[in-house]
């Protein structure tokens, strides 16, 4: 079974504060992303990389950062945190064939205060 | 309005109700995906469609294209189905997903 793995369940930040979220996935999967969910929102997704060192910003880039160094690891970064920033963030991860289903982590809950 | 609809926001049952969870979407797809998020906030891949209907356990997931219309429904439900079920379009020739808001739905015993 595919695991995606996110480095923390809660997170609380102060304003300002240079944030790391960080997502493993163990599958050789091609493809990785980042999405922010919020009531009513649902998921949007904030970054997307197909290959190491490539990616493709989402609906809602502003105010975030990515990193893909090593296929397995896909880290998002918020350079300078803000109370709108608030939320749950889902790293997800899938082969790359088009149309495949997408592997989640479990969620980081960051809190900006 | 966003690009994929899904109703009722919010859905209560007994436990043993036949429920069902519907979807629309504006644009054509590569398939419809239905995913369920239980309250610690990890999200699984239900379903994947691209026609005609899926069944697994309990859950049956059925599209219509021409109507642009999907449904997740549950026989016998049962209180540990109580989660958020989401429902999601994919395009071709990418894995980038739009996702409804999400169909909260609480089975009481």
């Amino acid at each position: 079974d595919v695991k995606v793995t996110q480095s923390s369940r809660y997170l609380v930040k102060r304003t300002g504060e240079k944030v790391f979220l960080e997502c493993v996935q163990d599958m050789d999967h091609e493809n990785m992303f980042w999405y922010r969910q919020d009531p009513g929102l649902g998921l949007r997704l904030i970054y997307f990389s197909y290959d190491v060192k490539m990616k493709e910003k989402g609906d809602i880039p502003e105010g975030y950062s990515v990193s893909r160094e090593k296929k397995e690891r896909f880290s998002l970064i918020l350079e300078s945190a803000s109370t709108n920033q608030t939320s749950m963030y889902l790293c997800a991860s899938s082969p790359g064939q088009g149309s495949s289903p997408l592997h989640f982590g479990n969620g980081t809950r960051l809190t900006v205060t | 309005k966003n690009e994929v609809e899904q109703s009722p926001q919010n859905l209560t049952a007994q436990e043993g109700e036949f429920i069902t969870i519907n979807c629309s979407y504006s644009v054509g797809i590569s398939a419809l995906h239905w995913l369920q998020q239980h309250p610690g906030g990890g999200i699984v891949s239900l379903f994947m469609l691209s026609s005609g209907k899926k069944k697994h356990g309990r859950l049956i997931a059925t599209i219509n294209i021409q109507e642009k219309h999907s449904s997740l429904h549950i026989t016998a439900s049962h209180p540990r189905d109580s989660a958020v079920y989401i429902c999601a379009r994919g395009a071709y020739n990418t894995d980038k997903l739009i996702f409804g808001t999400g169909t909260r739905l609480q089975v009481f015993p």
